[in-house]
């Protein structure tokens, strides 16, 4: 079985703070890990993935990502966020022997005020 | 953008009624996917296709079938729609499955209300 946590339903930060989203996992096998964001009325948006190679991921919109083993966790970051960053997150993950299934978390609604 | 588009956008349907949403994509990838997205449960698999007439069952296939007639069309049915699939529904692609880590890519979604 596989399995995404978004701990926070929420997060809230001022514009040009650091923006963290937090997101663990659980899989049997070796972990495939996607960010997407979805702004209100829209599709979801791919930001980035971990696949294999160096835990540090950097995706679109000067967004990166952290794979870390240890603590099964993948999370967001944004070192100085934007107001146009406010939207729903959401953290996916897909065991690599899985032919298909693709898991996601229940999403984080960030809120960045000006 | 992926060439992905979902039609209707917008739809409001009567308990009991059959409802057909469709799925058509530019971009020639072998996967498509139904997803349905719901407070709380971020998005689940319906149904997903590998290919042409090869379709496969998701997590909450229940009360939705699909086809796949042609490469670049997916389309999913709600036999007899209830208040339950009132919900957003959007489509996805990916070139392949495999090992390969490949993106997933979401088409702009089909609101459906079941009245």
């Amino acid at each position: 079985a596989q399995s995404v946590a978004q701990p926070e339903d929420q997060v809230n930060v001022a514009e040009g703070n650091p923006l963290t989203v937090k997101c663990t996992y659980s899989v049997s096998g070796n972990p495939y890990l996607f960010w997407y964001v979805q702004y209100p009325n829209r599709g979801l948006q791919f930001l980035l993935k971990y696949i294999t190679g160096d835990n540090l991921v950097k995706g679109s919109y000067g967004f990166e990502a952290e794979f870390n083993k240890s603590q099964t966790s993948f999370h967001l970051k944004k070192p100085s966020a934007l107001v146009s960053d406010s939207a729903l997150y959401f953290c996916a993950v897909r065991d690599a022997r899985s032919d298909y299934k693709l898991s996601f978390g229940a999403g984080t609604t960030v809120t960045v005020r000006a | 953008d992926a060439g992905i588009t979902q039609s209707p956008r917008h739809k409001v349907t009567e308990t009991g009624t059959p409802v057909t949403l469709r799925c058509h994509q530019t971009e020639n990838h072998r996967y498509m996917y139904w997803y349905r997205q719901d407070p709380g449960h971020g998005l689940r698999l319906i149904h997903y296709s590998y290919g042409v007439k090869d379709t496969d069952k998701g997590e909450v296939s229940d009360g939705y079938s699909v086809s796949r007639s042609k490469t670049e069309d997916f389309l999913l049915t709600l036999e007899s729609a209830t208040s339950s699939q009132t919900s957003v529904y959007f489509c996805a692609i990916s070139e392949s499955m495999g090992s390969s880590g490949n993106t997933i890519y979401f088409g702009e979604g089909s609101w459906l209300t079941v009245v």
